[in-house]
């Protein structure tokens, strides 16, 4: 049984930058055609894409967000991350990281960690 | 990019058959994918591919295509079915993935 878990700070001021890891445990991150994801929920709002990266290192982005954004992932821990810059109230959300595969169907995820952007 | 769209709310009386849309030109390449979210947890998949349930996905979920939309219908909904339901896909021609608005399902 795959498990994620989210990490990173809760709260994290306007115009810095926003960064979670998440660590895979139960199963290698280099494994199948599975990609990693980033996904975010604003409170009380649906589901947002954020981004996919794959243990190769290739990446596909929302390109809402592309220009703030950065995917990576670190084999060797069996973790991926995500950078998202110059923050601003409106990337207050709960973010999950989620395990997809081929097909787009995601069938693991993290609980999610709620972060706030505030001074 | 694509979009899905789905109707924002949808009522079912305890026992009777629902069905929840998702509509979007990606779905004329790709299956959509369901997943079922409860207040303050994470959402899981219920439904993926042509019809396939994840073990613990009750058989009165199931799923079907017409050209761009999909649907989830439950077959005799219960009340721990009462949920937000959301759909996604991959975009045609990349790994990008895209979501549906999400439909709040009401069991009466």
């Amino acid at each position: 049984q795959v498990h994620l878990q989210e990490s990173g700070p809760g709260l994290v001021k306007p115009s810095q930058t926003l960064s979670l890891t998440c660590t895979v445990s139960g199963g290698s991150i280099t494994s199948g055609d599975s990609h990693w994801n980033w996904i975010r929920q604003s409170p009380g709002k649906g589901l947002e894409w954020i981004g996919s990266v794959f243990y190769s290192g290739g990446t596909y982005y929302n390109p809402s967000l592309k220009s703030r954004l950065d995917l990576s992932v670190t084999s060797s821990k069996n973790q991926f991350s995500v950078r998202l810059s110059s923050v601003t109230a409106a990337d207050t959300a709960v973010y999950y990281c989620a395990r997809a595969r081929v097909d787009g169907s995601i069938d693991y995820w993290g609980q999610g960690t709620l972060v706030t952007v505030s001074s | 990019s694509s979009e899905l769209t789905q109707d924002p709310a949808v009522s079912v009386a305890l026992g009777q058959t629902v069905r929840i849309t998702c509509q979007g030109d990606s779905l004329r390449d790709y299956y959509a994918s369901w997943y079922q979210q409860k207040p303050g947890q994470a959402p899981i998949l219920v439904i993926y591919g042509k019809n396939n349930r994840p073990s613990g996905t009750p058989d009165r979920f199931s799923g079907s295509r017409s050209g761009n939309t999909a649907s989830l219908t439950i077959t005799g909904a219960q009340a721990e079915d009462e949920a937000d339901y959301y759909c996604n896909s991959r975009e045609s021609g990349g790994y990008h993935l895209v979501f549906g608005g999400g439909t709040r399902l009401t069991v009466l």
